[in-house]
Formats: C-alpha cells, sequence, structure tokens
C-alpha cells in the first residue's frame, strides 16, 4: 500500500525537551512538506523540501528543524525554543514539478502535547 | 495574512439537504484548487479538485463552482449524510518550480439525522 507513515501518533513533550516527529512516504514524491494545525486555525506551512538535502521554511519556522537526507523521509524535530508547541501535525507529500494537477497527500497526524 | 478565505467556519445542514462552503483569494498565482476532508484525529484526504479553466466539476455528490473573474470557489454537498460530518479545508496551490498549498482556516459541517 503506498501512503505516507506519520509516528507517533501521540507524544508527550516535557518543557525544555526537543522531539522529532517522523514521517515516511513510499509514494516516489519529490516533494515533502510539514504543516502545524491548531483549532480553528487551519492548516500552516513549517517546513516543505523539493529535493533531497534540500529545504525551504514556510511561514511558522521558528522553533523547528528538519533534514532530507533520504527521498522517502522528512523528519521534523520541535525544540525547545518553539514555545507553544501543542498542536496536531501533519506531513504531507505531493509530486514535483509543478507543471502537472498534482494535489498533496497527507499522512495521519502526529498529536503532541506539552506536560 | 490569510492567503486562502474560507466560510463558513460551522455549518450545520439537515440530512438531505446541501452544504456550501465558500472560498475567496487573492493571489492569481493561484493554478489549482483541491479541496479535502478531515475526521478527527486524521489527515486530510483529498475529495475533489478543479482548475481554473473550468468553471464547474462535479463528482458523484459533490460539486465545485469556481468562478475565475471573482476569485472565488465553494464546495457544494448535495443530499448532505451524517458520515458527511467532517471539516472541509479548501486548498490553493501556487504554480512555478515547486507545489505550494495554501489552505483556508476549515468549515466544521455537522448534518443531523
Amino acid at each position: 500500500d503506498g501512503g505516507i507513515t506519520q509516528s507517533p501518533k501521540y507524544l508527550f513533550r516535557k518543557e525544555g525537551q526537543n522531539v522529532t516527529l517522523s514521517c515516511e512516504q513510499n509514494l516516489n514524491h519529490d516533494a515533502m512538506y510539514w504543516y502545524r494545525q491548531d483549532p480553528g486555525q487551519g492548516l500552516r506551512l513549517i517546513y516543505y523540501s523539493q529535493i533531497v538535502n534540500d529545504f525551504q521554511k514556510g511561514d511558522i519556522a521558528e522553533g523547528y528543524s528538519v533534514s532530507r537526507e533520504k527521498k522517502e523521509s522528512f523528519p521534523l524535530t520541535v525544540t525547545s525554543a518553539q514555545k507553544n508547541p501543542t498542536a496536531f501535525y501533519l506531513c504531507a507529500s505531493s509530486i514535483a514539478p509543478a507543471a502537472v494537477n498534482t494535489e498533496a497527500f497527507f499522512g495521519q497526524g502526529t498529536r503532541l502535547t506539552v506536560v | 495574512q490569510q492567503q486562502v478565505k474560507q466560510s463558513p467556519q460551522s455549518l450545520i445542514v439537515q440530512k438531505g439537504g446541501i452544504s456550501i462552503i465558500n472560498c475567496a483569494y487573492e493571489n492569481t498565482a493561484f493554478d489549482y484548487f483541491p479541496w479535502y476532508q478531515q475526521f478527527p484525529g486524521k489527515g486530510p484526504a483529498l475529495l475533489i479538485a478543479i482548475r481554473p479553466d473550468v468553471s464547474e466539476k462535479k463528482e458523484g455528490r459533490f460539486t465545485i463552482s469556481f468562478n475565475k473573474s471573482a476569485k472565488q470557489f465553494s464546495l457544494h454537498i448535495m443530499d448532505s449524510q451524517p458520515g458527511d460530518s467532517a471539516t472541509y479545508f479548501c486548498a490553493a496551490r501556487t504554480a512555478g518550480n515547486f507545489n505550494k498549498f495554501y489552505f483556508g482556516s476549515g468549515t466544521k459541517l455537522n448534518v443531523k439525522p
């Protein structure tokens, strides 16, 4: 089955701790994204990557970091610098380049809670 | 600022009724407009999508209407069912060198039996 796998489904973070959210896709998509979802605010782009070893900041990158060492993997680290990390995090991927009709396909999300 | 504005924030419809969700945008660089359906605790799933050179697209009970001159598009759910109760997001994609998606703030639909 082709798809996007996010893990873990639930994650608890203590104050001052860094945590890493996993995202793996077997769709052979070039582009991958991380979004944050808060109630009533829709999806906000944290980081995105078009190819291996390249990524760009989205609209709310502060306090987050990513890596793209493999095409199928795009982990997100929520650092202690992120002051309000409690949210639902969604990883997505899409075909690149943009010349074709293409949508973003999403994983099932990771709910991060600060304890 | 919000690149894609979506309304209403919530919607209650009786079973069998029509649900209508509206979105508006300003950026003329957007070239593709997907809609997503999200159930609680799950990731959004693609529902239907449209290009701006098409005024309407229908798939089953779901129809997108697109008004390019007004920079508005809407989702119509005909014969709404309780199983349609979910949050719906409109989105817009910028073309160019990279796919970048912008999402509306979401509409929580509740279809009453």
